[in-house]
């Protein structure tokens, strides 16, 4: 069992809408939490990071932690064409030093 | 410009010969790490140091070396490549435990083993 599960998609959201991405992880000790995206043929990039329960905003994202449910989300808000790329979820768990990530979610916004 | 910057972009090499990918940051990150990425599987981790002359094995550490002389340089040596190597490498740093601050990544070395 993979360590960080996420969905491949595609996910096809129509320009401004909502898009719903979801990663679940297995290992109880992770403690941190990250949404990377790539666009293709370019290293991930930083959206958003969490580290506790609840929801955490930024801008149009808002990233929900489950601890209890071993869950991670990512909410994109008003959605846009240049939002398509593959999204990574990511989990770290505190002194392991190691940052496992899911296989991505690959999210396409149709104008 | 701080940066992480992995040389070369694009590498084309036969089964067995030698070769290193280099990768350097200018942030003065302690943590630095090495990714492969490849379809179906994503980003695995091959090894990662926390600091100088300190190393450890990822996921997939068999068929790699790495080495941390100073604190900007994590090299990526591949001793004998196989075909099996041909991935999309990824260097990676970050200011301290990753577990609480998150990861730099290179542009990344397309390497392909024939």
């Amino acid at each position: 069992q993979k360590e960080v599960e996420q969905n491949s998609g595609p996910l096809s959201v129509p320009e401004g809408a909502i898009a719903s991405l979801n990663c679940t992880y297995s290992d109880r000790v992770s403690q941190s939490f990250f949404w990377y995206r790539q666009y293709s043929g370019k290293s991930p990039e930083l959206i958003m990071s969490i580290y506790s329960n609840g929801d955490k905003e930024d801008g149009r994202f808002t990233a929900q932690l489950n601890k209890a449910s071993q869950y991670v989300s990512l909410l994109i808000r008003d959605s846009q064409p240049s939002d398509s790329a593959t999204y990574l979820c990511a989990a770290a768990s505190g002194g392991y030093q190691k940052v496992t990530f899911g296989t991505g979610t690959k999210l396409q916004v149709i104008p | 410009e701080a940066q992480v910057t992995q040389n070369p972009r694009y590498l084309i090499t036969v089964t067995g010969k030698k070769l290193t990918v280099t990768c350097s940051q200018n942030m003065n990150h302690e943590y630095m790490s090495w990714y492969r990425q490849d379809p179906g599987l994503g980003l695995r981790q091959i090894y990662y140091s926390m600091n100088v002359e300190v190393t450890d094995k990822g996921d997939v550490p068999e068929g790699y070396k790495v080495s941390r002389k100073e604190k900007r340089n994590f090299p990526l040596i591949l001793e004998s490549p196989s075909p099996n190597q041909t991935s999309l490498y990824f260097c990676a740093s970050s200011p301290r435990d990753p577990s609480n601050s998150p990861l730099h990544f290179g542009n990344g070395t397309r390497l392909t083993v024939t």
